[in-house]
């Protein structure tokens, strides 16, 4: 089945600096990546959907300049969060679909989990 | 505003027996809903979809039921297992609008024992 790849499931980071997490679809080409973050007994929330060679779409209330979104290719998105603060420590997770299928599931990736101290 | 909602927290079931989990919804432009299963620390596992234009389907130990006249969907699953043990999520997608736009319910932790 379609797999898709996430980088690092971990991180732990000071204050101020930045982060990059990728994500990677392994065996099917995807024009359309997904991230969401996920707090502490919350659903999950889609934070903004990441299109190949254009710009990313965001939801409301997300910082566009503080969550960079790179969509390179067909098979990788990045997320970058920017000047890290602890309230953004969460469970970051990618998605993407397959291109040959409109009704095809999404499939995520396994999460990346950031602190910040 | 939460959109596709999950009422019930935690569920326990005995081993053997079924587990039903509910989802309700809101937005009557949904049409394909689907259930993913998530373990600790890692990234939701599609489980079953269904499709509107159908009422029921199902996939080994794993049935939803979608009625639309009442928004609402259930999963059952028959029978449980020990390692159903996880959060199941609800989704659900309007096909006319951004592709691939998921609308998730807060999660329903199920708990099979012995």
């Amino acid at each position: 089945g379609a797999v898709v790849s996430q980088h690092p499931s971990w991180v732990i980071c000071k204050s101020g600096t930045s982060v990059k997490i990728e994500c990677r679809s392994l065996d099917f080409q995807a024009t359309t990546m997904f991230w969401y973050r996920q707090f502490p007994k919350q659903s999950l929330m889609l934070m903004a959907t990441s299109n190949e060679g254009s710009k990313a779409t965001y939801e409301q209330g997300v910082e566009k300049d503080k969550f960079l979104i790179n969509h390179a290719s067909l098979t990788l998105s990045t997320l970058t969060v920017t000047s890290a603060h602890p309230e953004d420590s969460s469970f970051y997770i990618c998605s993407a679909r397959d291109l040959g299928g409109y009704n095809s599931p999404l499939h995520f990736g396994n999460g990346t989990r950031l602190t910040v101290t | 505003d939460q959109q596709v909602k999950q009422n019930s927290p935690s569920l326990s079931v005995q081993e053997g027996r079924i587990s039903i989990l509910n989802c309700d919804y809101t937005n009557s432009m949904f049409d394909y809903f689907l259930w993913y299963k998530k373990y600790p620390a890692e990234g939701p596992t599609f489980l079953i979809s269904i499709s509107s234009i159908k009422d029921k389907n199902e996939d080994g130990r794993f049935t939803v039921f979608l009625n639309k006249s009442a928004k609402h969907l259930s999963l059952h699953i028959v029978p449980s297992q020990p390692g159903d043990s996880a959060v199941y999520f609800c989704a659900a997608a309007d096909r006319g609008s951004t592709l691939g736009r998921l609308y998730f319910g807060r999660g329903t932790q199920l708990t099979v024992w012995p």
